[in-house]
């Protein structure tokens, strides 16, 4: 099956900006992937950020933005707050079934 | 306001079975594709089971095929997981998900002798 690797770890200033990517070993992630970023602070339930790779939901700050870069994905944070400091994982949902990467850790120090 | 809420997790011995439980409200859940997610304490998400809105389809991980079923019944806009022959490594919070927009709070399975 399907692997989805993403960084383990970043760290990020307050104000920066930073961009966590997500690749797949089914080969370039494209618009028929699916691609969705989900946010996931200590002790919540996930939430969902962005969908279709490049689409924010409505409760989605407009400093998170989504992107397909070369083969991979990418979620920029521009701007960043303390408050987004927290796990955020990509999942790639095709043909009904779906795989998570493995999360990046976001540490705004 | 869409609400998912999870029920159905306990303490259980390895071999045991559990049905976890969720209700949906807020939207027209026979429209929806809906999922289970598990997460192991201190682990990553990991998807578990995907069910069309019609009930036609159901995909699971190969990692969890002949164990784990999951159903639902658009009447009483519940979601279901049976989860058999349960392992000391199926302990973990498991999530519903409405088509990846919405997720509930989880509820725990602990798979324990």
């Amino acid at each position: 099956q399907t692997v989805v690797t993403q960084e383990p770890s970043l760290t990020v200033s307050p104000g920066g900006t930073v961009t966590l990517t997500c690749a797949s070993s089914a080969g370039a992630v494209t618009n028929e992937d699916y691609l969705n970023w989900i946010q996931q602070k200590p002790g919540q339930a996930p939430r969902a950020l962005i969908y279709g790779a490049t689409n924010r939901h409505p409760w989605t700050p407009a400093r998170f933005s989504g992107s397909l870069l070369g083969d991979k994905a990418a979620l920029t944070l521009s701007g960043v707050l303390p408050e987004d400091e927290a796990d955020y994982y990509c999942l790639i949902y095709k043909g009904g079934t779906s795989v998570f990467g493995g999360g990046t850790r976001l540490t705004v120090l | 306001e869409v609400q998912l809420v999870e029920s159905g997790g306990d303490l259980v011995q390895p071999g045991g079975s559990l049905r976890l439980s969720c209700v949906a409200s807020g939207f027209t859940f026979r429209n929806y594709w809906m999922s289970w997610v598990r997460q192991a304490p201190g682990k990553g998400l990991e998807w578990v089971a995907g069910i069309k809105d019609d009930g036609s389809e159901r995909h699971y991980p190969d990692s969890v095929k002949g164990r784990f079923t999951i159903s639902r019944d658009n009447a009483k806009n519940s979601l279901y997981l049976q989860i058999n022959s349960l392992r000391l490594e199926d302990t973990a919070i498991y999530y519903c998900a409405r088509q990846w927009i919405d997720w509930g709070q989880g509820t725990l399975v602990n798979v324990s002798s």
